[in-house]
């Protein structure tokens, strides 16, 4: 069975770090891969996908992941933070084939002090 | 992006109700939806994938009496918790895809079973 394992629980941050933020995945085919950001109170918030091509994906509030086919990786990065970024992050994958659902990683908690 | 909306977006019951969760995708039709729940500062756990038309699957552990889902249309799934106990208390959040690879996910419903 897949699964995708976040390797950060916690990460603490002062604004103006970068951030990366690691996910692996166990699949055998081929998949599609996101990460989700769900801020305090709200629902979950689409921040980028990969389906095929460029393994170098840019998504909403500069964030950006890099596919890394040979390591079933793949690892949110932004070079900045800033405090509004404090949220929990998933990264998330779904085979390729029809009718399969998305299969989420545990989640990172990010908090970024001002 | 497609849009999919969940209601009641918070529902308190008493223990031992029932308590039905409606998803529906508003602009586009979705053979396969899936229903998810959330824990505190928990990743989100699938529960089941619901088919139109055809009988919910759920995941190992998912106690398919207790939480009843019908697919009856197109754009309508809808999950019953029933007899429901205060550990039932949790965020539940539905998803659909209109088959592009990517899911759209609902506002997610939050229980709370006193």
């Amino acid at each position: 069975a897949q699964s995708v394992s976040q390797h950060n629980h916690h990460v603490i941050l002062s604004e103006a770090a970068s951030l990366e933020l690691g996910c692996n995945y166990s699949y055998g085919g081929t998949v599609n891969l996101f990460w989700y950001v769900q801020y305090p109170g709200q629902h979950l918030q689409l921040l980028l996908k990969y389906f095929s091509g460029d393994p170098l994906v840019k998504g909403i509030k500069g964030f950006e992941a890099e596919f890394i086919k040979s390591k079933f990786s793949f690892n949110l990065r932004k070079p900045s933070v800033q405090w509004s970024d404090t949220a929990e992050y998933f990264c998330a994958v779904m085979p390729t084939q029809a009718g399969t659902a998305l299969i989420f990683g545990k989640g990172t908690t990010l908090s970024v002090s001002s | 992006g497609a849009v999919v909306s969940q209601h009641p977006s918070r529902v308190i019951c008493k223990s031992g109700t029932s308590v039905k969760i409606e998803c529906r995708s508003l602009d586009f039709q979705a053979t396969t939806m899936f229903w998810y729940r959330q824990f505190p500062k928990k990743s989100l756990m699938l529960m089941a994938t619901s088919n139109e038309g055809s009988k919910a699957t759920y995941e190992q552990g998912v106690e398919k009496d207790k939480f009843l889902i019908n697919h009856a249309s197109l754009t309508l799934s809808t999950l019953t918790v029933t007899s429901a106990h205060p550990e039932d208390s949790s965020f539940y959040i539905c998803s659909a895809t209109p088959n592009t690879g990517e899911l759209f996910f609902g506002e997610g419903s939050r229980l709370t079973v006193l």
